[in-house]
């Protein structure tokens, strides 16, 4: 069964742009979550979503979104980049809900912002 | 508000010797517990996890906590330290609420 794979593994962005993340779960998954990974914060839960709602949401601002589809994909943006956004992101899946299940993580996107 | 202490940014143990690393929780009730690691360029990978149940949790690769409640601990140990466990490993905790908080991290180096 193939695991969790996170598109693109490398992006540069400039400050100022927006940047579109994407996860595919592993197939039957229906939870996906995110997280990034920094030096200084080390790592951060951005959100949770299942069944295409978001169940939970860290201490982000309002310029991190995501969503999911119907076929338990996710997606994650991030508007008006700024410097401190550089980071490892790192998408996970699950089974169930998050509490319930192991999580299954993806390799990251490494975002650079410029 | 809930926290995980890791301490120790860096460990370093002989190949063969004990690996001890430490972890601490705070939260007002138990917490689910998590260990993962890392390696290099990889995302992360489930080492062992503590729902309810018996305290002493054995994981993949060898690997195994204990969950003490009076010492708000959950130490994670491996009898015999593998070059292969040269990696960075995260303690992490899960409240009722579904929120995960991490710790730092702990980079493991194992010496020949």
């Amino acid at each position: 069964k193939a695991g969790v794979t996170q598109t693109p593994r490398y992006l540069i962005k400039t400050r100022g742009q927006q940047v579109t993340l994407s996860c595919s779960p592993i197939s039957g998954h229906r939870s996906v979550s995110w997280y990034q990974q920094t030096p200084g914060q080390g790592l951060q839960f951005l959100f949770e979503y299942f069944s295409e709602t978001q169940r939970n949401k860290g201490n982000f601002p309002g310029r991190f979104s995501g969503r999911q589809f119907s076929n338990s994909r996710s997606e994650m943006n991030v508007s008006t980049l700024e410097l401190g956004d550089s980071a490892l992101y790192l998408c996970a899946s699950s089974l169930g809900q998050l509490s319930a299940d192991t999580q299954y993580f993806g390799p990251g996107t490494r975002l650079t912002v410029l | 508000a809930q926290s995980v202490t890791q301490l120790g940014s860096h460990v370093s143990v002989s190949e063969g010797a004990l690996v001890l690393l430490r972890c601490n929780y705070s939260s007002s009730v138990p917490p689910y517990l998590f260990w993962y690691v890392q390696y290099p360029n990889q995302g992360l990978q489930l080492l062992l996890k503590y729902t309810t149940g018996a305290t002493l949790v054995k994981g993949i690769n060898g690997f195994e906590a204990e969950f003490k409640k009076s010492e708000t601990s959950f130490h994670l140990t491996k009898p015999s330290a593998h070059m292969s466990d040269a990696a960075e490993y995260f303690c992490a905790s899960m409240n009722r609420d579904d929120k995960i908080i991490f710790g730092k991290g702990t980079r493991l180096h194992i010496l020949p």
